[in-house]
């Protein structure tokens, strides 16, 4: 009973360096979000997935891409890294049924770019 | 656009001295309000969603209500262990997204 897994947990990238995020639910959930979270701002939601096939832009999506090709997975692409992009993600994911057993977080990774 | 506000910013409590956390809302229609527990260095942890005003939810010493503009987290009889930052978000009606506030970080000394 894994939940959500997050790979890797901390990472360091240069400017302009690209790197995929990976994401994976073992609950057959069909809502997956990624967020990130920075001091003083809270989580905002860069893209989310509400089945495969289908995403859409958060609130902060410039820099990143997405794609939901099966339900387990939602990768989060980072394009070309910016010291802006320094944060801590977090992928999300429900199952349907009014939400109310809230969305599943996994543990988080880390992201320093230099 | 949904905003949350959540205050204060940081509460800090003697073991045993009870308080409440404030989470006020502006959303077109709410389809429910969470509430979260995050552990440092961890992913927030769900405890409760609240889908209509009046609508209470308890579990061991926390208990949180809602109203139409604003949701209470009350703290009863605090322990260290309760130390940690409380998120509030809400969904509203026309998707599934979640819009967080920024937290209250409690820590309740010995």
């Amino acid at each position: 009973n894994a939940g959500v897994t997050q790979t890797p947990k901390f990472q360091v990238l240069k400017t302009g360096q690209s790197m995929t995020l990976q994401c994976a639910q073992d609950m057959n959930h069909e809502y997956m979000s990624w967020y990130r979270q920075d001091p003083g701002m809270g989580l905002r939601l860069i893209h989310y997935s509400v089945g495969a096939g289908i995403t859409d832009q958060g609130e902060v999506p410039n820099g990143y891409n997405v794609s939901r090709s099966t339900t387990e997975d939602f990768p989060l692409r980072l394009l070309s890294a910016a010291p802006s992009q320094t944060s801590v993600y977090f992928c999300a994911s429900s199952g349907t049924g009014g939400f109310k057993d809230g969305y599943t977080f996994g543990s988080g990774t880390r992201l320093t770019v230099v | 656009e949904d905003q949350v506000t959540q205050s204060p910013e940081a509460l800090r409590l003697q073991e045993g001295e009870s308080s409440s956390l404030n989470c006020s809302y502006t959303v077109s229609g709410l389809r429910g309000l969470f509430w979260y527990r995050q552990d440092p260095g961890k992913g927030p942890e769900f405890l409760f969603t609240l889908y209509s005003a009046g609508e209470e939810k308890e579990k061991e010493r926390l208990k949180a209500t809602l109203t139409k503009k604003e949701s209470f987290l009350h703290i009863t009889a605090p322990k260290p262990e309760d130390s940690a930052t409380y998120l509030c978000a809400v969904r509203e009606t026309s998707g599934s997204r979640l819009t967080f506030g920024e937290g209250t970080q409690l820590t309740v000394n010995p």
